[in-house]
């Protein structure tokens, strides 16, 4: 697709709710992160897709966060057992890597949780 | 590690005056720099980014950013802003590896146009 693609726009989740929030990177780029984003707060690193390869989860907060790309295109963010911190802006940006860096990375508009 | 300051959380402008948003980083290695800007309700849209070469950088919409290696600065600038430069403005620094690497944010400048 000509962006990166994020669904849904808006979850409403009660506490200790499961959701899963999908991201559909532009195509072909290899790479894949996923930020976090608090209300009135910079985006925070949460993890990183070389293709299907999740090679660095270092930023994920708790074991309740989850993420997977098994087939190296579209990927999914799941929170286990939501809390009330939980609430913020999850974002997905892709980047195609080239022979010597990158040529930026391009974000998606987010899926904005907010759990009650 | 990598850390990202923006010196001013919020300036105020007039429409058509100049201004600079303030970035340092601190990383002991080459960086890549960015800057994105932010609008209310929407995601992060690329504004100028520094990989290498020249260390004054133009990107979109007028605004540029000079490196400074230095100082370990990156500011964003614009000679004359509109009213629809209102947004939030995020500086950015990745280590300069082969490959994508994970951006560090700084915590954002609120950049709001006075009439």
């Amino acid at each position: 697709g000509a962006g990166v693609s994020q669904s849904p726009r808006y979850k409403v989740a009660k506490r200790g709710q499961d959701v899963a929030l999908r991201c559909d990177p532009i195509s072909g780029h290899v790479s894949l992160f996923w930020y976090q984003q608090a209300l009135g707060q910079g985006p925070e690193f949460l993890t990183y897709f070389q293709n299907e390869a999740q090679l660095d989860k270092s930023g994920l907060p708790s074991d309740r966060f989850f993420a997977e790309r098994p087939e190296g295109s579209v990927s999914t963010l799941k929170i286990q057992r939501t809390q009330q911190e939980d609430s913020a802006v999850y974002l997905c940006a892709s980047s195609s890597n080239l022979g010597q860096g990158f040529d930026g990375y391009t974000f998606g508009s987010g899926t904005r949780l907010t759990v009650v | 590690a990598q850390s990202v300051t923006q010196l001013d959380s919020q300036v105020p402008v007039f429409e058509e005056a100049p201004v600079e948003l303030r970035c340092n980083y601190s990383s002991s290695v080459s960086v890549y720099l960015f800057w994105y800007v932010q609008y209310p309700n929407q995601g992060l849209q690329l504004l100028l980014k520094y990989l290498s070469g020249s260390t004054l950088v133009k990107g979109i919409n007028g605004f540029e950013a000079e490196f400074n290696k230095s100082q370990t600065s990156f500011h964003l600038r614009k000679p004359s802003v509109h009213i629809s430069d209102t947004a939030e403005y995020f500086c950015a620094v990745s280590e300069g590896h082969q490959g994508a690497q994970k951006l560090v944010f700084g915590q954002g400048t609120r950049l709001t146009i006075n009439p």
